[in-house]
């Protein structure tokens, strides 16, 4: 069965310094895509990062990296340079090759501290 | 470009009355997906259409839930008679494509609240 870990069900990190949140997955499939989003008060998820199985290379876009972990099946988000608008719930997804479906993880909330 | 819109942005319903949530997807968008979150737990897939079609249903709970995508625009999601059980926040989503790399789109959720 497909399924997402996230076990930090809050976070809290100085603002400026970096943090890592934890996602990890189950699944038999050697074809699959994780994904990062952000879901901030407002309610709207937005998508932050994606990782492919078969990419060798981690993701990164602007301060966000994944730190994928293929053997370990991990696939934690990096947010370095922490700021205030970061403050959010961070829910980890993955999809399966060949599907429409999305599993979504329980999400982390991140506290961003002045 | 307008975004994934959705309404009500809250509804607060008795139990045993009947709710209608709607979703208007990205131009474009053949794929359009509504996704479930109960309070504290994961987000959980309902159901999936490409253009009108319902492509995967096996997330919906119950036959109390209905949805439709006719002319394969905007979706709605009826719920009826609504239970305690069915309150949370009812996501719809988008994409343009059926790649693996495809982002969902995500509309600002529908809050339910079933007294």
């Amino acid at each position: 069965a497909q399924k997402i870990t996230q076990t930090q069900p809050g976070m809290f990190v100085q603002e400026k310094e970096a943090v890592t949140l934890d996602c990890t997955y189950d699944t038999s499939d050697q074809s699959y895509g994780l994904f990062w989003y952000k879901q901030p008060s407002s309610g709207e998820m937005i998508f932050l990062i994606y990782q492919g199985s078969y990419d060798e290379q981690n993701a990164t876009e602007g301060r966000y990296s994944l730190n994928f972990q293929k053997a370990r099946k991990s696939a934690n988000l990096v947010i370095s340079a922490s700021q205030l608008g970061d403050s959010a719930m961070y829910f980890c997804a993955m999809r399966r090759s060949g599907t429409y479906k999305y599993i979504f993880g329980t999400g982390t909330r991140l506290k961003v501290l002045a | 470009e307008a975004g994934v819109t959705q309404f009500p942005s809250h509804s607060v319903i008795e139990k045993g009355q009947t709710v209608t949530l709607r979703c208007d997807p990205i131009s474009g968008h053949d794929n359009l997906y509504w996704y479930r979150r109960v309070m504290g737990k994961e987000i959980k897939f309902l159901l999936h259409f490409v253009k009108e079609s319902k492509q995967d249903e096996s997330g919906m709970p119950n036959n109390r839930f209905l949805a439709e995508r006719t002319g394969g625009t905007y979706s709605t999601l009826k719920v009826q008679p609504a239970e305690l059980e069915d309150s949370g926040v009812y996501f719809c989503a988008s994409s343009q494509d059926n790649r693996v790399t495809g982002e969902l789109f995500f509309g600002e959720g529908s809050r339910l609240t079933v007294l």
